[in-house]
């Protein structure tokens, strides 16, 4: 099956700097790629997604990336904000073979953004 | 909208008892699943259900069990608790095979 490998697994940065976090994936038939965010105390939210027919996608201070042929993609936040601090997941699926939306997750990256 | 409910948000277990997460959506989704998040581990799937009456298992079935008799309800049954079943649960649940999943606030759960 797929494994999702993540990381870092906790990074620290600056108000105002940028934030990475990669992640590789093992199935080459995976081809949806979504990135929750928890907050503390709270279930993940999806912030972004990307599917294996586009490279490179953004929403505004967030962009995520994908290498097809290397089998990873990473997570990029610009400018970053104290309200950015939380535990992101990256995720991975084979959207034709994998019934019922089943995700495998990385292990997730607690991000501090410090003032 | 409620969204996806769960209860209850905390508990703690002897080993050995039962027990039944709750979990409600308010969406009219079809799918629902059931993870566990252990430290540095990610989510794992335990279980889901593509629609009323259809279950199947995930990753990490063993150790329990569910039923989805309506479309809003997705409980989840541990039969003997044991340690290793210390984790913090969500349920999700999303309208489509490959949409957005939404997630409850979780269930800590803990077995002494």
């Amino acid at each position: 099956g797929e494994n999702v490998e993540q990381h870092p697994s906790t990074l620290s940065v600056q108000e105002g700097d940028s934030a990475v976090i990669k992640c590789t994936y093992s199935d080459s038939a995976s081809n949806y790629f979504p990135w929750y965010k928890q907050e503390l105390g709270k279930g993940p939210q999806l912030i972004i997604d990307i599917r294996s027919n586009v490279g490179e996608k953004k929403d505004q201070r967030i962009a995520v990336t994908l290498n097809k042929t290397a089998k990873h993609f990473s997570l990029h936040i610009t400018e970053t904000q104290p309200e950015d601090s939380a535990v992101y997941f990256c995720a991975a699926k084979d959207e034709i073979k994998a019934a019922g939306n089943k995700l495998t997750f990385g292990g997730g990256t607690r991000v501090l953004v410090k003032p | 909208n409620a969204g996806v409910t769960q209860t209850p948000k905390f508990r703690i277990l002897k080993i050995g008892q039962s027990m039944t997460l709750q979990c409600a959506q308010d969406m009219n989704h079809n799918y629902m699943y059931w993870y566990r998040q252990d430290p540095g581990m990610g989510l794992k799937l335990i279980y889901y259900s593509v629609g009323a009456g259809i279950t199947d298992k995930g990753e990490v079935p063993n150790g329990y069990n569910v039923s989805r008799s309506t479309t809003e309800d997705f409980p989840l049954r541990l039969e003997l608790a044991a340690p290793s079943q210390t984790s913090v649960y969500f349920c999700a649940s999303s309208r489509t095979q490959s949409g957005e999943l939404f997630f409850g606030e979780g269930s800590r759960l803990t077995v002494l």
